[in-house]
């Protein structure tokens, strides 16, 4: 079973400021099968990036992903207020079918 | 724009039977090269894969280790639907149930279309 582990678990930043989101598996991902989604409170998960690095129908390109094997980053370059949410790391593949990671949340400072 | 509509109730006693069901617009459950899931989310087991079904050639099933005596996935090819049921429920079901649909025509897997979810309380 492959483990995803987010890292931090909060992040508390500042709007204009950059944030940099970590995933990481405990087996190698196929980078393919790495995406990115975003989850505001009462709504379902949105999908940002796929593929490890691109970017989802609609997503601006201030959110950019990148990674391989093992270690992967969600950057936001600059935060809008819209930005803080939690996010989450999905892979797939193996037994489960896909896993979840368990979520860092981007806080407003 | 594929769309998904869950429906079904939302609280259970202990033991019984889990009904939800996602309808369809924008895409066939028939569909070669899409797949459609079951997601619970709970504070205690946060995002969880419960199971998919998708038709390629056949119809295929799969199901999460943690609830595979217990789920079945269907199709209803009729009404451009699928269901999920999870049998004898516990409080530790509890959770907001989602149906998801992942794109398996291409290189990528991923969720790209999610319904609005339900909150399923057991509590007796």
């Amino acid at each position: 079973e492959i483990v995803l582990t987010q890292s931090p678990g909060t992040l508390s930043l500042s709007p204009g400021e950059r944030a940099t989101l970590s995933c990481r598996a405990s087996q190698s991902v196929t980078s393919n099968y790495l995406a990115w989604y975003q989850q505001k409170p009462g709504q379902a998960p949105r999908l940002l990036i796929y593929g490890a690095s691109s970017r989802a129908t609609g997503i601006p390109d201030r959110f950019s992903g990148s990674g391989s094997g093992t270690d992967f980053t969600l950057n936001i370059s600059s935060l809008e207020p819209e930005d803080f949410a939690v996010y989450y790391c999905q892979q797939y593949g193996g037994s489960p079918v896909c896993s979840f990671g368990q979520g860092t949340k981007l806080e407003s400072k | 724009q594929v769309q998904l509509q869950q429906s079904g109730p939302g609280l259970l006693k202990p033991s019984q039977t889990l009904s939800l069901t996602c309808a369809i617009s924008g895409d066939s459950v028939s569909s070669n090269s899409a797949a459609w899931n079951w997601i619970r989310q709970s504070p205690s087991r946060g995002l969880e894969w419960l199971g998919r079904t998708y038709y390629m050639s056949k119809w295929y099933n799969n199901y999460a280790v943690s609830v595979r005596s217990r789920i079945t996935i269907n199709p209803d090819t009729s009404k451009n639907q699928f269901s999920l049921q999870l049998n004898s429920v516990t409080p530790e079901d509890t959770a907001i149930y989602y149906c998801a649909r992942m794109d398996i025509g291409g290189a990528t897997r991923h969720f790209d279309n999610w319904g609005q979810g339900t909150l399923v309380t057991v509590s007796s």
